[in-house]
């Protein structure tokens, strides 16, 4: 079955603190993985895709098929990075987006 | 960027009605858009894809004749919510996919209210 997990529902540091925020998946076959972000009162955006291997707002991700994992990354943390992020993977058979249950990153001054 | 836009931004409608929600892509074709709905402090719940020019796919345990999909055009899909009961009252949001890179992108969501 295709599933996408994000354990944490809440994730609280500090300014300036390193923030990671996991994902596991369960896909059989060579999944395409997103990381959404939704900051307040807005829609929700492409942050980044492991197709891309990019950095985006100093957020990194690397696919590990071993551990089935793409943990979403950044060196030190921003009080503007605060907002709620989903986990997704597109299914190659039909091309939906299925979604992670989402984590809340809270970034205190 | 490419932009989804969505109407109503929030409706309030009394039990028993039915009420229309628009998905519009705004500067490219889409030949497939998704509806989620989403329950306050809950992930996104892939609801259906809409096909242009042809039915939708539901996804498991979505009522086909309560939450009607029309994809008439390449810009234009719409979710309507037959007969509507509060159960139904939530957050609905569209997506569609953009004919190069396969990028999806998202509308702002539309806030349902029935009474």
């Amino acid at each position: 079955a295709q599933r996408v997990t994000q354990p944490e529902k809440l994730l609280s540091v500090f300014k300036g603190a390193p923030v990671e925020l996991k994902c596991n998946y369960s896909y059989s076959g060579s999944p395409e993985l997103f990381w959404y972000v939704q900051y307040s009162r807005q829609r929700l955006q492409l942050l980044l895709r492991h197709i891309s291997r990019e950095s985006i707002k100093g957020f990194t991700a690397d696919l590990n098929k071993g551990e089935t994992s793409f943990h979403l990354k950044k060196p030190f943390a921003q009080e503007e990075d605060s907002a709620m992020y989903y986990c997704a993977l597109m299914s190659g058979a039909t091309n939906k987006l299925i979604f992670g249950t989402g984590t809340l990153l809270a970034v205190q001054p | 960027g490419a932009v989804v836009s969505q109407h109503p931004s929030w409706v309030i409608c009394k039990s028993g009605t039915s009420v229309k929600i628009e998905c519009r892509s705004l500067d490219f074709q889409a030949t497939t858009m998704f509806w989620y709905r989403q329950f306050p402090k809950q992930s996104l719940m892939l609801m259906a894809t809409s096909n242009e020019g042809s039915k939708a796919t539901y996804e498991q345990g979505v009522e086909k004749d309560k939450f009607l999909i029309n994809h008439a055009s390449l810009t234009l899909s719409t979710l309507t919510v037959t007969s509507a009961h509060p159960e139904d009252s939530s957050f609905y949001i569209c997506s569609a996919r953009s004919p190069w890179g396969n990028t999806i992108y998202f509308g702002e969501g539309s806030w349902l209210t029935v009474v």
